[in-house]
């Protein structure tokens, strides 16, 4: 099993629409999580860290199941602009090494 | 705030020659982590410096990559002798405090291309 992962899409969905991605980790003592968005040909950008109770930012929530080892992201009223890879990031271990997912492809449609 | 910079952006090299890289983290961040990131894939941690020490080189292939971050800030990222394999991007991130707790800068990238 890989120590993260994701669905790789891509996910094809209309302007207006809501959209979820999972990402499951295998280490339970992970520590935190984190969603980057990576745009085509650019670098990563970090879009939210993930807490415990979960958090919102705008359009876009995230959550945390630590029992059941996934973390998730939502986004409300899609924009042709939040076309992009959504890479799911944990750390664990002592030296709080990042594990990336491949990533999930998202294209928003007018 | 200048960002984290690298150079160059793009290479192309023949297999067996070598490469370096180059890259200046944002002024202050202490943490410095070089990645490699295959077309479809997402980055692969190389090496992580804190300060001028190494944290993490697990998954360096130390046979041909090697990296040096003196004096604790600009940090090179060498390739002696490349492979095919090898092409990629190569992204510089840096942090001002390492361990993962805290959000990553990345820098451009150097597009590597090994013929």
């Amino acid at each position: 099993r890989k120590e993260v992962e994701q669905d790789p899409g891509p996910f094809n969905v209309p302007e207006g629409a809501t959209v979820a991605f999972n990402c499951t980790y295998s280490n339970s003592a992970s520590q935190s999580f984190f969603w980057y968005r990576q745009d085509c040909r650019k670098e990563p950008k970090l879009l939210m860290s993930v807490y415990s109770s979960g958090n919102e930012d705008g359009r876009f929530t995230a959550q945390l199941n630590r029992a059941s080892q996934y973390i998730s992201l939502l986004i409300r009223d899609s924009k042709l602009s939040d076309s992009a890879t959504y890479l799911c990031v944990v750390s664990a271990g002592n030296n709080r090494k990042l594990i990336w997912g491949l990533g999930t492809s998202l294209a928003v449609n007018p | 705030e200048a960002g984290v910079a690298q150079s160059p952006r793009y290479k192309i090299i023949e297999k067996r020659q070598s490469v370096a890289f180059w890259c200046n983290p944002i002024s202050g961040h202490a943490t410095l982590y070089w990645y490699q990131q295959i077309l479809g894939q997402g980055p692969k941690l190389l090496i992580q410096f804190q300060n001028n020490g190494v944290v993490d080189d697990s998954q360096l292939p130390k046979d041909r990559f090697s990296a040096e971050r003196l004096k604790g800030v600009d940090s090179t990222l060498k390739i002696q002798p490349a492979k095919l394999e090898d092409s990629a991007v190569y992204l510089c991130a840096s942090s001002l405090v390492g361990q993962g707790s805290y959000e990553q800068y990345f820098g451009p990238g150097t597009r590597l291309t090994v013929t």
